[in-house]
């Protein structure tokens, strides 16, 4: 069965500083990986996605996620963090060989300060 | 281009009662996803609709149920309503034709609707 392990449940950074939120995924076969960030009482909305290539993936305002396939993890990163980016980040992933629907992580809450 | 439309917004029900929810997917996007968010459990799947048909279901109990209209809107019910139903049900759609495409394509998500059983 496919899974994903957001580690951290609570991540603070101070505006300006670099910024990761940690991810790693359990497939039998190849990953799909996917970022979404929901701000309150909304939907989520895609940050960016890894199918193939490049192990590092570029996605709105700024995000991106590098690829490691060794360590299975998939981190979401940032060179500069911005008060607007607090949110809720969740990781998620498709295997392309046991399932179709995409499985979350149980989410990392983001706190930028000011 | 419109996005997920989910309706209605907020819903309280009695325990006990059952409920209807609404979603409209993109402009010719094919397959939709329900999911289930809670503090406690996160985002579930519950179930995935393609052309009518229900191609994927997770682990929910039988008073969990869906189903999809010809113009790809669809409706998830839940029947006799408990307190642990309380969540942001989610929807989701993406083109979903053929399975490469279903595999490598994100999903956009509506704005959920917020379900209290009281």
């Amino acid at each position: 069965a496919q899974s994903v392990a957001q580690p951290e449940d609570q991540v603070n950074v101070a505006e300006g500083n670099p910024l990761t939120v940690k991810c790693t995924y359990s497939v039998s076969g190849n990953p799909y990986l996917f970022w979404y960030v929901q701000y309150p009482n909304r939907g989520l909305q895609f940050l960016l996605k890894y199918i193939t290539g490049d192990n590092l993936v570029k996605g709105s305002y700024g995000f991106e996620a590098e690829f490691n396939k060794s360590q299975t993890s998939f981190h979401l990163k940032k060179p500069s963090a911005l008060v607007s980016d607090s949110a809720l980040y969740f990781c998620a992933v498709r295997d392309a060989r046991t399932a179709r629907q995409l499985t979350f992580g149980s989410g990392t809450q983001l706190t930028v300060l000011p | 281009k419109a996005g997920v439309t989910q309706t209605p917004r907020y819903l309280i029900k009695t325990r006990g009662q059952q409920v209807t929810l609404s979603c409209s997917p993109i402009s010719g996007h094919r397959s939709v996803s329900w999911y289930q968010q809670t503090p406690g459990q996160g985002l579930q799947f519950l179930f995935e609709y393609f052309s009518e048909t229900q191609r994927n279901k997770g682990n929910f109990p039988g008073r969990f149920s869906g189903r999809q209209f010809s113009n790809s809107r669809s409706e998830m019910n839940v029947s006799t309503l408990e307190l642990g139903d309380s969540a942001l049900y989610l929807c989701a759609s993406s083109l979903g034709q053929g399975f490469r495409n279903l595999m490598n394509t994100e999903a956009f998500f509506g704005q959920g609707t917020r379900l209290t059983v009281v």
